[in-house]
């Protein structure tokens, strides 16, 4: 397996643009995961899904972030409009029965907005 | 919430010394991973630890949960360059499966 994908690996946008960023996870993991790093905050968990569905939302900052899981291999993060103060770079993980096996971290997508 | 703290910050080793990072919890632990992260990359499992007293080992690295199951170690054996990056602490939420919060993390560096 070639792991965690995680599209793409830069992103350079402009204050106001609408981002997309793409995951798809390890055939067979059952769980996905969204995380925000930053120096200021560390990791953070914005949402994450079971079984396509998301449970827990509580971590995404604001309305301007969706996430969405059509299916079980592929997985957006959009943030619409894009501010300075969301430049991070954002993780997607993937596991199998959530608890217990640890997460499959994706490499990262590291948006700049200027 | 539940929240880790870690310690040290940051590490700076001479290669082939031996070290400790620590992971304490404001609650107690259900399930505790330790990962690796280097710089600019996604993090990589290590390993994890759910009984208290349990103890784990890769190659040099062994991480332990203390009895009472609010505190872990990690431990290294003769520090490599191989072994510099930031390691993180990471810990099931009680009662929600599949949701970690993580550490700051800790910075280790090993001068060759």
């Amino acid at each position: 397996d070639a792991g965690v994908i995680q599209s793409p690996r830069h992103e350079v946008t402009e204050m106001g643009q609408e981002v997309t960023l793409r995951c798809k996870p390890i055939s067979g993991h059952d769980y996905l995961f969204w995380y925000r790093q930053t120096m200021m905050r560390g990791l953070e968990l914005l949402i994450y899904f079971n079984n396509n569905v998301p449970i827990d939302d509580s971590g995404m900052p604001e309305d301007r972030f969706s996430a969405k899981m059509p299916n079980a291999s592929f997985s957006t993060l959009k943030i619409q409009p894009s501010e300075p103060r969301d430049s991070a770079v954002y993780f997607c993980a993937s596991s199998f029965q959530g608890r217990g096996n640890g997460y499959t971290f994706g490499s990262g997508t590291r948006l700049t907005v200027v | 919430s539940q929240e880790l703290e870690q310690s040290p910050q940051s590490l700076i080793v001479q290669e082939g010394k031996n070290l400790t990072i620590n992971c304490t919890s404001s609650k107690t632990l259900y399930g505790l991973y330790w990962y690796k992260q280097k710089y600019g990359e996604g993090l990589i499992f290590l390993m994890m630890l759910q009984k208290g007293g349990e103890e784990k080992s890769h190659e040099k690295i062994t991480a332990k949960l203390d009895e009472k199951k609010q505190q872990s170690s990690l431990h290294i054996t003769a520090s490599q360059p191989s072994h510099a990056g930031i390691y993180l602490c990471g810990a099931d939420g009680t009662g929600n499966a599949g949701k970690s919060t993580f550490g700051d993390g800790t910075t280790l560096t090993v001068k060759p």
